[in-house]
């Protein structure tokens, strides 16, 4: 399978542990999006990287949460010490280097429920 | 005010109906225009992506945006029952500047 992927498909975590959301994407693509999408709204971009670098990260809540795309594996959103309101669903997309950010492809995403 | 706004529906048709899903948005930089589906529990998929105004037709879907009234148009011939979905219009003004989604239109294509 050549297009985006993540795992884990679903991920339970209780109040106050850690959540780690991988995203590897698509061959040739180094650049890489994290949307998260709650029930009955639409997707809510968060960050943009490139290997090593942040590029925009003006849709990440400013505690908490951090995101990484290293020179070797997959992008990592960490999520620390969840809370309830952080279950959604979390989207990765990718895009090649050039033409800016587009075009996206998508994953079918990371499902984070708080117990 | 959101930058693209978009009416959630639910949007029920029959089976062949011609369907008509629309975006507004504010933001007057936006250029670049695309429609995603999305199935149940899976990630966005592109349907279509248009450049300034204009029509773009592609089999039954056809893309349509006038920017001189901010609105964005995706038009469906012929619908199917496989084309029950949420349909998310999108934005950007180009570059490396963050695409902006619409929340989602829901449609039922009944049998």
């Amino acid at each position: 399978n050549a297009g985006v992927m993540q795992n884990p498909r679903h991920l339970v975590r209780r109040r106050g542990q850690e959540a780690r959301l991988r995203c590897s994407p698509m061959k040739g693509h180094s650049h890489v999006y994290w949307y998260r999408q709650l029930p009955e709204e639409g997707l809510k971009f968060m960050v943009y990287l490139q290997k090593e670098n942040i590029i925009d990260e003006s849709g990440m809540p400013k505690e908490r949460f951090s995101a990484e795309f290293p020179k070797e594996g997959p992008s990592i959103l960490r999520i620390q010490q969840v809370v309830r309101g952080d279950s959604a669903a979390y989207f990765c997309a990718s895009s090649p280097s050039k033409g800016g950010v587009w075009p996206q492809h998508f994953g079918d995403g990371t499902r984070l429920s708080i117990l | 005010q959101k930058e693209v706004e978009q009416d959630p529906g639910p949007l029920s048709v029959p089976e062949g109906a011609i369907v008509s899903l629309n975006c507004t948005y504010s933001n007057s930089a936006f250029q670049y225009f695309m429609w995603y589906r999305q199935y149940s529990r899976k990630g966005p998929e592109l349907l279509m992506y248009t450049y300034s105004s204009g029509n773009k037709e592609d089999g039954r879907f056809t893309a349509q945006v006038d920017k001189s009234s901010k609105y964005i148009s995706l038009f469906i011939r012929d619908s199917q029952p496989s084309d029950s979905a949420t349909y998310l219009c999108a934005t950007y003004s180009g570059g490396y500047q963050k695409v902006t989604f619409g929340t989602g239109t829901k449609l039922q294509v009944i049998p």
